[in-house]
């Protein structure tokens, strides 16, 4: 059974730093594609950081690059979102998902999401 | 980036009944790499259908999807109270994957 469980979100003021993670187990993880996507109200649902499965290639929305780095550890089976310089804008539920490909690919599986607050 | 469009923005149907959610592309989409999410309140979207029509595994067979180029339907026969929830396609032909803003399917 694949599971993902993120972890790390909360309350940060404006400006401030967050390290997200998203343990994985039930696949082969360095095999696939993982992707932090976000999901607002407003904006709906979107592609935030994308990462092979080597890790190797990474993928960023304009919105985020700059202050946004994924990063993975296929020896633990973890993927990684720190962020920083963090703003209003980027108050959303956060989700790790799973994909076979890079950027070319759907989601098979999705974590269960972390709220991200950043207010002062 | 591929804006998609979702309609209707929710649809009132009774359970038994038969949904019909559209979702145009403002393009045509890459070898119709389109996908089907459904979520339900506090939880994770789960994908349902990908490459326009292929249902993922374990989802039941009165979910089907079609359509090609701009646009595609996902369909859903004989509603079922679990199956009233928010429906998103997403395009992941053409970088950036981009979503639709969604359907909610309600009960009536």
């Amino acid at each position: 059974e694949v599971r993902l469980l993120e972890s790390g979100g909360g309350l940060v003021q404006p400006g401030g730093s967050l390290r997200l993670s998203c343990e994985a187990s039930g696949f082969i993880f360095s095999a696939y594609g993982m992707t932090w996507v976000r999901q607002t109200p407003g904006k709906g649902l979107e592609d935030v950081a994308v990462i092979s499965g080597s890790g190797s290639s990474t993928y960023y929305a304009d919105s985020v690059k700059g202050r946004f780095t994924i990063s993975r550890d296929n020896s633990n089976n973890t993927l990684y979102l720190q962020m920083s310089a963090l703003r209003a804008e980027d108050t959303a539920v956060y989700y790790c998902a799973v994909s076979r490909g890079f950027l070319g690919a759907f989601f098979d599986y999705w974590g269960q999401g972390t709220l991200i607050s950043v207010s002062s | 980036e591929v804006v998609l469009t979702q309609s209707p923005g929710t649809l009132s149907l009774s359970p038994g009944e038969r949904a019909a959610l559209s979702c145009r592309a403002s393009q045509s989409v890459n070898n119709n790499y389109l996908a089907w999410y459904q979520q339900k309140p506090g939880q994770a979207p789960r994908l349902l259908i990908y490459g326009a029509s292929s249902r993922a595994t374990g989802i039941p067979d009165r979910f089907s999807g079609s359509g090609s180029e701009t646009d595609f339907t996902l369909t859903i026969n004989r509603l079922e109270s679990e199956d009233f929830a928010v429906y998103y396609c997403q395009q992941y032909g053409s970088s950036p994957r981009t979503f639709g803003q969604g359907t909610k399917v309600e009960i009536k």
